[in-house]
């Protein structure tokens, strides 16, 4: 069965220090990848997707992830975080077959002004 | 475009109770969700539909029925609710699986059973 894990459940970091949340998922067939956040108290927004292409992409408000086929990874980064970066955030997989968006269970990221 | 919309925004019910929860989405996608949210678990899929009168299991139907008569409306029916019922709902709905596709989302419905 498809599944996505993320390694790190909640993370702490100060203001201008660097992030990377990891995940990887499962699944040999063609997928779709992104990073959602919700920040407190709202829905899901998206933060970058990936379809094909050039496997670095770029997403809004300077994120970005790199998708390495070889390892079943999208990981996400961001050189410098900011306290208005402090949301839940989710990687997910979508299976080309069957349309269906599987999520990984979400991090939790504290910035400290 | 209202795009995703869902009502109600909370939800109290009893032990036993059934009740539907709307969503409708103004964008003619084909695709269209149920999940819930609770914490540590990520959001799990319900319920899905890739088009009018097809539906589909996802990781965690139990206690949920959805039907789709229409492109635009997805409702999920809770039959006999239960604490474990307890989340949060998110629906969602998108275009696909190819190019650009992404998923919408709803604002939520937080759902608590005594």
């Amino acid at each position: 069965a498809q599944s996505v894990s993320q390694h790190n459940h909640h993370v702490i970091l100060s203001e201008a220090a660097s992030l990377e949340l990891g995940c990887n998922y499962s699944y040999g067939g063609t997928v779709n990848l992104f990073w959602y956040v919700q920040y407190p108290g709202q829905h899901l927004q998206l933060l970058l997707k990936y379809f094909s292409g050039d496997p670095l992409v770029k997403g809004i408000k300077g994120f970005e992830a790199e998708f390495i086929k070889s390892k079943f990874s999208f990981n996400l980064r961001k050189p410098s975080v900011q306290w208005s970066d402090t949301a839940e955030y989710f990687c997910a997989v979508n299976n080309h077959n069957t349309g269906k968006l599987i999520f990984g269970q979400g991090t939790t990221l504290q910035v400290k002004p | 475009n209202a795009g995703v919309t869902q009502t109600p925004k909370f939800q109290v019910l009893k032990t036993g109770q059934s009740m539907t929860l709307q969503c409708a989405q103004d964008m003619n996608h084909e695709y269209m969700s149920w999940y819930r949210q609770d914490p540590g678990m990520g959001l799990r899929l319900i319920h899905y539909s890739v088009g009018a009168g097809i539906t589909d299991q996802g990781e965690v139907p139990n206690g949920y029925n959805v039907s789709r008569s229409t492109t635009e409306d997805f409702p999920l029916r809770l039959l006999s609710a239960a604490p474990s019922q307890t989340s949060v709902y998110f629906c969602a709905s998108s275009s696909g699986t190819s190019g650009g596709a992404r998923e919408f989302f709803g604002p939520g419905t937080r759902l608590t059973v005594l």
